[in-house]
């Protein structure tokens, strides 16, 4: 079967860093994406790998294992308004996002 | 970035009536578009895989009479809930498919909260 694991929830304090992880099994990959999701809004795109390695784009960043079937969300510098969940997706062999419960982060100040 | 709207984004209605919910792509052309279902503190729950001019695919234990959907152009495709009763009060969320280059993204609609009475 097809499956993404990432953490339920997760704790950081304002102006640090986490990292969030995602391991996943599917059949076929065709990239892997992070969303972001407030409470009570639609997911807005953050990121997407495809081939190994680290991908930065500001106070975010992802990286991609695809032998290990793992990827991380690096988040820099946190804020309050980075507070919500993040969802990791994998694109499968059929071109459909299968999709993680989501990791919910709490920043404190 | 694309951007997907929707409209409307939030529906109260009556037992027994009908919704329909509008998604658009504004800045692209998406041949497919998905509907999303999201319950309270719960995972996004793909609901149907909607084809410009074909019919939808839609995702096991979804009943397709109940929502229907139309793919009428290559910017907008339709979900009514039909005969909409309280157990269908959710978050709704549409996304399109944009491909550029290589690289295939799904962009969400900002989503639109139904509570049926």
């Amino acid at each position: 079967g097809q499956n993404i694991d990432q953490p339920t929830e997760m704790t950081a304090t304002e102006g640090a860093i986490v990292q969030i992880n995602c391991t996943y099994q599917t059949s076929g990959f065709n990239g892997l994406f992070w969303y972001q999701q407030h409470a009570g809004e639609a997911p807005t795109f953050l990121s997407y790998n495809v081939l190994d390695g680290l991908e930065e784009k500001g106070r975010f960043s992802s990286f991609l294992s695809r032998s290990k079937g793992y990827s991380y969300l690096l988040l820099k510098e946190l804020q309050m308004k980075d507070s919500a969940s993040y969802l990791c997706a994998v694109m499968d062999s059929n071109y459909q996002l299968i999709w993680g419960a989501g990791t919910k982060l709490i920043i404190k100040p | 970035g694309a951007v997907v709207s929707q409209h409307p984004s939030w529906v109260i209605c009556k037992s027994g009536t009908s919704v329909k919910i509008e998604c658009r792509s504004l800045d692209f052309q998406a041949t497919t578009m998905f509907w999303y279902r999201q319950f309270p503190k719960q995972s996004l729950m793909l609901m149907a895989t909607s084809n410009e001019g074909s019919k939808a695919t839609y995702e096991q234990g979804v009943e397709k009479d109940k929502f229907l959907i139309n793919h009428a152009s290559l910017t907008l495709s339709t979900l009514t809930v039909t005969s909409a009763h309280p157990e269908d009060s959710s978050f709704y969320i549409c996304s399109a498919r944009s491909l550029s280059g290589s690289q295939e993204t799904q962009y969400f609609g900002p989503g639109t909260r139904l509570l049926v009475l």
